[in-house]
C-alpha cells in the first residue's frame, strides 16, 4: 500500500459525458501528479501540483484539468469525453521529505468510454 | 529524447537473480538513477534509487557505474512475483515528473 488513494477504482461512462477522479495523496506530501496509461501508450505524465499550485504540464488535452485543494486532495477533471481516453488514470505523490525525486502510485482508476 | 535505453524483455528463472541493466550515457552530475516496476496494470511501484554510490533495500540492489553512464538493477532471489515492466529513469531532484519510457519487461519463470 504506498499511501496514495484514488478514487473510483472503475467507471463506465459515455461519449460526450464528464466525470471527475479523485486522488488523496499520502500524508504529509504536498505534490500530487497525474497520469495516463492507454493500451497503446505508455505512462503518460499529464500534470502537477504542488501545494494548490500548478507546476508543471505535460501531455494533457484542454478537455482536461486538474485542481488541488487546501486539504491537499486533488481532482482530475475529464470532459466530453471520447472513445479513446479510456485509460488507466494514475495519480502519484512526491514524498519531499526525502532525497531524490520518488514518488508513489496510487492503484488507478480504470475509465472506460463507451 | 530518452535519457535512458533498457532491453524490451528479459527472462529469468526463478531463485536466480534478475539483473537488469540500463544505459545512461548521458547522464548529469544531479541526475539520480530511479527504478519502478509496474505489475499487470497496478500503480507503478517505487524500487530503489541512488546518485552515485551502489545502494541497497529490501527489493532490490542498485549499482551504478563509477561514470556513472550506466547502472544494473540487481534482484536477488526472483520469485514468479517479480513478473512485471522494469523502468528505470533519469532525473533531476528537482520535484518535477518522471517521465516513464518504456521499460523492460521481466518474465520470471518456475
Amino acid at each position: 500500500d504506498s499511501g496514495v488513494t484514488q478514487t473510483p477504482k472503475h467507471l463506465i461512462t459515455a461519449t460526450g459525458q464528464r466525470v471527475t477522479l479523485r486522488c488523496s495523496p499520502r500524508s504529509g506530501d504536498l505534490s500530487v501528479y497525474w497520469y495516463q496509461q492507454s493500451l497503446d501508450q505508455g505512462l503518460q505524465f499529464l500534470i502537477q501540483y504542488y501545494n494548490g499550485e500548478e507546476r508543471a504540464k505535460g501531455n494533457i488535452l484542454e478537455r482536461f484539468s486538474a485542481q488541488q485543494f487546501p486539504d491537499l486532495h486533488s481532482e482530475l477533471n475529464l470532459s466530453s469525453l471520447e472513445l479513446g481516453d479510456s485509460a488507466l488514470y494514475f495519480c502519484a505523490s512526491k514524498d519531499d521529505r526525502a532525497s531524490g525525486n520518488t514518488i508513489y502510485f496510487g492503484e488507478g482508476s480504470w475509465l472506460t468510454v463507451v | 529524447d530518452a535519457k535512458t535505453t533498457q532491453p524490451p524483455s528479459m527472462d529469468c528463472a526463478e531463485g536466480r537473480a534478475a539483473n537488469l541493466p540500463c544505459n545512461h550515457s548521458t547522464i548529469s552530475g544531479n541526475e539520480y538513477v530511479y527504478w519502478y516496476r509496474q505489475i499487470h496494470s497496478q500503480g507503478p511501484q517505487y524500487i530503489i534509487h541512488g546518485l552515485k554510490n551502489n545502494e541497497t533495500n529490501e527489493m532490490a540492489s542498485l549499482i551504478i557505474t563509477e561514470d556513472r553512464k550506466s547502472s544494473t538493477l540487481i534482484l536477488p532471489h526472483a520469485t514468479l512475483r517479480d513478473t512485471a515492466v522494469y523502468y528505470c529513469i533519469v532525473e533531476r531532484d528537482s520535484g518535477y515528473a518522471l517521465n516513464f519510457g518504456k521499460g523492460t519487461s521481466l518474465l520470471v519463470t518456475p
